[in-house]
Parts: structure tokens; C-alpha cells; sequence
């Protein structure tokens, strides 16, 4: 089976402009997860989908937002970007036993 | 959300075993112990995980501490590519939510 993919792999953009995150899941996996590391905050989550609905959120502002499409494929938007969003940003896709697979990452780069 | 403490960083020899220890005095009955590491410039790779009973499986085994407020991940022979960022993880019966900490940054030496 093919692994998580996220795309892009990396992106660069300036403050106040917004943008999108893609993943698709492994084949067959319905939950996907999103995350955000960086150097002062570590690995932090930022949302949980299962079957187009979110489930959880971590404690990042309104301008971070996602969605999950009916193939279970996600996506995730940050608005009105700021110098701090600066980050790796994770996805993973839960297995039949609880276990995650992370995909890549897309690395962000606000300037 | 519940917390685990475990050491900065640890050191071993390639080919020793290594256990790397973790402190969740708050676990709930609900809540499964996950280990997850994170190579150099990978995303984290699930490791192991359980609820009560120890597990074994091909990458390591979990020693789950019989009142559950401690865990060890034990690989059983370390190697260079075990060189990692090792998170210990509870994560709630009822979510995929997973609570990173700061981890044990493994070091092994040739």
C-alpha cells in the first residue's frame, strides 16, 4: 500500500495571504489527523476527521481550518498568515489498530 | 489531556539493548500507552502500544507497569538507524488525538 502523501512538499508565502494543505490517507484508512511542529512548540495536534467530520481540535485560532472529502481525503487551510505559522505541518492516517502513519509533511515558510 | 515525563536524551552502544523510560502518574483506565519516534527530517513512526498487558512486536516490546503510571519501551538490540526523537504517548480510549511531549532524543554510538 501506498504510504500518506501530502502535498505540497513545500511552500513559501507571505504574511497575510492564505493557504491549503493536501493529504490523502492510506487506502482504506477513514481518520485523518493533522499536526504542527515546530522548534519551540514540538508536535502539536491541530484537528481530527473521521468519515467528513471533525472530531477533535487542538487550541489553534479560527485561522486554522480543515476538511475531510468523502474518499477521505483531507485538507487543511491557514488564513491571514502570520510569521509564526511558520512550520512542519503533519498528516496521519489511523489504522485498524489504532496506529498512526504520518505522512511527510509540508513545509511552510511565511515570510 | 494526561501527561508523561520522560528523559532528554539517553545514550547507548549499537547492538545493547536499550529502555527507554516513561512516567504517566495520570493515566487514566481509558487511556492506551503509544510510542511513536521521529527520525531526522521524517514524520513519526509508530513504534508500539497497549492498554495493560505487555506487547512485543518486530520494532520493540512495552513493559506496561502493573498500576499503569509507568512504561518502558525496550529495543531489544540497538542499531544506528535507532537513532531517534522517542515520544510515549496516552492517548484517550475514545480518539486518534495524540499529546506529544518532548520525548527522549536516543543517541546510539557505533
Amino acid at each position: 500500500k501506498a504510504g500518506v502523501t501530502q502535498t505540497p512538499r513545500y511552500l513559501i508565502k507571505t504574511r497575510g495571504q492564505q493557504v491549503t494543505l493536501s493529504c490523502s490517507p492510506i487506502s482504506g484508512h477513514r481518520s485523518v489527523s493533522w499536526y504542527q511542529q515546530t522548534p519551540g512548540q514540538g508536535l502539536q495536534f491541530l484537528f481530527e476527521y473521521f468519515s467528513e467530520t471533525q472530531r477533535n481540535k487542538g487550541n489553534f485560532p479560527g485561522r486554522f481550518s480543515g476538511r475531510q472529502f468523502s474518499n477521505s481525503r483531507s485538507e487543511m487551510n491557514v488564513s491571514t498568515l502570520e510569521l509564526g505559522d511558520s512550520a512542519l505541518y503533519l498528516c496521519a492516517s489511523r489504522g485498524s489498530h489504532y496506529e498512526q502513519y504520518f505522512g511527510p509533511g509540508t513545509r511552510l515558510t511565511v515570510t | 489531556d494526561a501527561k508523561t515525563t520522560q528523559p532528554n536524551s539517553m545514550e547507548s552502544n549499537e547492538e545493547e539493548p536499550v529502555h527507554l523510560p516513561c512516567n504517566h502518574s495520570t493515566i487514566s483506565g481509558t487511556d492506551y500507552i503509544h510510542w511513536y519516534r521521529q527520525l531526522p527530517s521524517q514524520g513519526p513512526e509508530y513504534v508500539i502500544h497497549g492498554l495493560t498487558s505487555n506487547v512485543n512486536n518486530r520494532m520493540a516490546s512495552l513493559a506496561i507497569a502493573e498500576d499503569r503510571k509507568s512504561s518502558t519501551l525496550i529495543l531489544h538490540r540497538a542499531t544506528l538507524r535507532d537513532a531517534a526523537v522517542y515520544y510515549c504517548i496516552l492517548r484517550a480510549g475514545y480518539t486518534d488525538k495524540l499529546i506529544f511531549g518532548t520525548g527522549t532524543r536516543l543517541q546510539v554510538f557505533p
